[in-house]
Order: C-alpha cells, then structure tokens, then sequence
C-alpha cells in the first residue's frame, strides 16, 4: 500500500462545477500537507498548505480529517484554468515529503 | 517567483556520455532534492541532501550520483547515460522545517539516443 493515495482521474467535470479530491495517508504521525498543482509538462507549485482547522483560498478548500488520516481539496465554481494534476504532500520521516501520484482534472467548456 | 534554477532546460545526448545536471538555489535553504518524472506519471524521488556534505539515496534506484559541497548548488552526474534515463529531472529545495513548501527549478527534460 503506499503512503499517500490519490484517484488518478480523470475528472471530467463542466466549467462552473464543484469538484472535490480526496487523499489517504498511512503515516498517522505525519503533522504537515499540503496540494500541490502541477500543470502538463511543467513543475509542481504550491497550491495550499492544509491546516488542522481547515483552510480556505477563494474557490478553495482544503481540510484535514486526522482520525481518518485523509485530506482533500474542494474547488468551486471551477474555470478553464483549474484543469491541471492536483498533487497530495504529505511530511512523513526524516523530514521528508511523501507526494501521491496525482489527481488529473480537466475541465470542459 | 522561487529562486532556484536548473540548466540545461533540454539535453539530447548519445549513449555512454558522462552528463552532469545543474541545480541552484539562492534561498539558503538546507534541504535540496532530486526528482524524476516521466510524462503523465507520478515523481519519484532519487536524492536529497539535508545540507552541506550530506546526500542521501531516495526511494527510487538510480544509477545516479550527487554531491553537496556548497548550500546552494546540488547537481546530480550520470557517468554513462542510457536510453533508460530519458527523462524529466527535477530539482526542488525547502527550509529544514515540516511545515514549509518546497520550490522547483523547472526540471530538465533529458533524451539519451
């Protein structure tokens, strides 16, 4: 099993849709995450860190489900410009980050 | 805009060459890593280093090397490139903390032929 999983999508989903991602982690001592975006061809950025209170970014929202160990990212009213892979960081051992694979979002006219 | 920089942006190269990856970052950040990605798939880490003289192998084998002799520099040397290396490397650096970001250079997509 690994440490971070994500649905790899597709999501199709209309402009003006809400899509939600989901993501698990195994590491219950992990105490940092975060969603990355990475659009084709291009590197990761930072789209938002995840805190435990949850946290908002104008069309996003990100919580945090500790006893669950899941996060996930909620975007509304989605454009165009949202279709892209939405990565889970996750901070696990050593300091290190555990990345998922990715989630690919497209969003259709 | 992240402050850390990789060359060359593209490198086609022949079977057998020595090639050597450039990574830089003017943030002071101690932490510095080496990714690998191919299209559309997931990233694989392959070094990383928590500063000066540490380096440390990732989670994916690779029949690369690095060295950390200076903060802000961190390049990855394959002594003889394969076609099985073609690739996009990533490099990234963050603060020693567990709750910072890290920052990407903007990889290097290399094609060994």
């Amino acid at each position: 099993r690994k440490e971070v999983e994500q649905d790899p999508g597709p999501f199709n989903v209309p402009e003006g849709a809400t899509v939600a991602f989901n993501c698990t982690y195994s590491n219950s001592a992990s105490q940092s995450f975060f969603w990355y975006r990475q659009d084709c061809r291009k590197e990761p950025k930072l789209l938002m860190s995840v805190y435990s209170s949850g946290n908002e970014d104008g069309r996003f929202t990100a919580q945090l489900n500790r006893a669950s160990q899941y996060i996930s990212l909620l975007i509304r009213d989605s454009k165009l410009s949202d279709s892209a892979t939405y990565l889970c960081v996750v901070s696990g051992s050593n300091y290190q980050l555990i990345w998922g694979a990715g989630t690919k979002l497209i969003i259709k006219p | 805009e992240a402050d850390i920089y990789q060359t060359p942006r593209y490198l086609v190269i022949g079977t057998g060459k020595k090639i050597t990856l450039e990574c830089s970052q003017t943030m002071g950040h101690d932490k510095m890593y080496w990714y690998q990605q191919d299209p559309g798939m997931e990233l694989h880490l392959i070094h990383y280093s928590y500063g000066v003289n540490s380096t440390e192998k990732g989670d994916l084998s690779s029949e690369s090397t690095v060295s950390r002799i200076r903060t802000e520099h961190f390049p990855l040397t394959l002594e003889s490139a394969r076609p099985s290396h073609t690739s996009q490397y990533l490099c990234a650096s963050s603060e020693y903390s567990l709750e910072t970001e890290a920052f990407f250079g903007q990889g290097t997509r290399l094609t060994v032929v």
